[in-house]
C-alpha cells in the first residue's frame, strides 16, 4: 500500500514568517500535485511536479520534487492570512493517485 | 471554461434511508470522473471512478454504488445509509489517460444521524 505522509499535521504561525510542508513516502511516484483546501470547499490544484529534483514558483509558494521522487516540499515566504488552509499533496502511482491527510495552516494577523 | 456542479450542497438523513448525490461537468467531454469521501482524520478517500459512460470501478467495498448515465454526469447512490456514511463527498474531473490533475466540485455535506 501506497501511502503518503505529510508533516506537520497543524501549523499555526504569524503573519509575515515563512514556513516548510512536507509530503514524504517510500515509493516513487511518476508525478506529485499539491492542492489547497479551504473550509467547506473542494481542493483547488496549485502546481504537479514531474521531474526528480525539479522546482516551481507560484508567487510566494515554492515547490520541490525529490531527485528520488519520493517527497515533496512546500516552502511559503512571509506568509499572509490568504494562505491559510488545508494543503494537500497527492501521488500519482500507475493508475492511482493517492492523497496524503494532509497540513492544516492557519495564518495568524 | 471548465465548471463542475454538486448538489445538494448539504444534506441530513436518518440511517437506513436512500441516498443520491449528484455531480455534473461542464466545458469538456469525455472526462475522467471521480467520487472521493473526506472525513477527519483520514483524509480523501477514492471511491468510485468512471474512464466512460456506464464504466465504474469501485476502489472500496461498501454500502455505495455509482452510476454515469450521461458522459458528464456522475451519481453517487446508496439504498440504505449507515452512520459510517456521514462526511464530505467530492466530485471530481480529470482529462486525458496519463493526466491524474484532479478539478474538485464544492462538495456535499452529508450527516447520517
Amino acid at each position: 500500500t501506497q501511502l503518503l505522509e505529510q508533516s506537520p499535521q497543524f501549523l499555526s504561525i504569524q503573519e509575515g514568517e515563512n514556513l516548510t510542508v512536507y509530503c514524504n513516502s517510500s515509493s516513487v511516484f511518476s508525478s506529485l500535485q499539491w492542492y489547497r483546501q479551504e473550509p467547506g470547499e473542494g481542493p483547488v490544484l496549485l502546481v504537479t511536479v514531474v521531474t526528480g529534483g525539479e522546482v516551481k514558483k507560484l508567487k510566494r509558494l515554492t515547490f520541490q520534487f525529490g531527485d528520488a521522487r519520493k517527497d515533496s516540499s512546500l516552502h511559503i515566504t512571509a506568509a499572509q492570512p490568504g494562505d491559510t488552509g488545508l494543503y494537500l499533496c497527492a501521488g500519482v502511482w500507475g493508475d492511482k493517485i493517492i492523497f496524503g491527510k494532509g497540513t492544516r495552516l492557519h495564518i495568524l494577523p | 471554461s471548465q465548471t463542475i456542479h454538486q448538489w445538494p450542497a448539504t444534506l441530513v438523513q436518518p440511517v437506513g434511508s436512500p441516498l443520491s448525490l449528484e455531480c455534473t461537468v461542464e466545458g469538456t467531454s469525455n472526462p475522467n470522473l471521480y467520487w472521493y469521501r473526506q472525513a477527519a482524520g483520514r483524509g480523501l478517500q477514492l471511491l468510485f471512478y468512471s474512464v466512460g459512460i456506464g464504466q465504474i470501478s469501485s476502489e472500496v467495498p461498501q454500502n455505495l454504488s455509482a452510476s454515469r448515465p450521461q458522459d458528464r454526469q456522475f451519481i453517487l447512490s446508496s439504498k440504505k445509509l449507515l452512520l459510517s456514511d456521514s462526511g464530505f463527498y467530492l466530485c471530481a474531473w480529470s482529462v486525458g489517460i496519463d493526466s491524474k490533475e484532479q478539478f474538485f466540485g464544492p462538495g456535499t455535506r452529508l450527516t447520517v444521524l
